[in-house]
């Protein structure tokens, strides 16, 4: 079975990096996705990575990926306001797409 | 702007009441999906169409019903027999749902709640 997870919370100073973190049990995922929740808004698609790399960067957004592990991480460089949000992180097996209980980045002055 | 709108964006149920819920794309997407969110839980799916006149129940798809009559509009029905319907309710759309790399995109949801 399939099975995301992640710590809940997450507060970073503002201009600092935050690291979120996911863990998935699923070995034969192939992709594996970030998403964004703005209060009261439906998801965005932040990245995603494909299950034979093992870093993908784009812009301040770092994705790396231990598959041995089954470990995925997502770091925003220089953490602004308007990154406050969820954070969620998903994976895609067997086509299907499950997702982890979200982090709730606050980010403070 | 193509995107997908859902409506309305509030909405209370009383007691032994249906619901419907209406999700709109205009992107073209063959593939539209329902899920479920509640606080500190991740998403969970519960139906799913692939292509008009078609759908499939997902993880938790007891007390709910869907039509795919149009493939611009997936509207979602919360019965009476759904006994805890309070939550936000996001529906998405994907260009087909075979594609391993396929990427959901969302509307903005709708909150649920049981007067």
């Amino acid at each position: 079975g399939e099975d995301v997870e992640q710590s809940l919370f997450l507060s970073v100073r503002e201009g600092d990096s935050s690291v979120i973190n996911c863990t998935y049990t699923d070995s034969s995922s192939t992709y594996l996705y970030w998403y964004k929740q703005e209060p009261g808004a439906g998801l965005q698609l932040l990245t995603y990575i494909f299950s034979n790399m093992d870093m993908k960067q784009d812009q301040r957004l770092t994705v790396l990926l231990n598959k041995k592990d089954k470990h995925l991480s997502l770091r925003i460089a220089d953490t602004q306001t308007g990154d406050s949000a969820i954070y969620f992180c998903a994976e895609r097996a067997d086509y299907k797409l499950s997702f982890g209980a979200g982090t709730t980045v606050t980010v403070r002055a | 702007d193509g995107g997908i709108t859902q409506s309305p964006k509030y909405l209370f149920r009383k007691e032994g009441q249906n619901v419907t819920l209406s999700c709109e794309q205009n992107l073209n997407h063959d593939a539209m999906y329902w899920y479920r969110q509640d606080p500190g839980q991740g998403l969970r799916l519960i139906y799913y169409s692939q292509i008009v006149n078609d759908f499939q129940k997902g993880d938790i798809a007891e007390g709910y019903s869907v039509s795919r009559e149009k493939k611009e509009s997936f509207p979602l029905t919360v019965t009476s027999a759904q006994k805890n319907p309070t939550a936000f309710y996001l529906c998405a759309s994907s260009i087909r749902r075979t594609g391993l790399d396929e990427k959901l995109f969302f509307g903005s949801g709708t909150q649920l709640s049981v007067l």
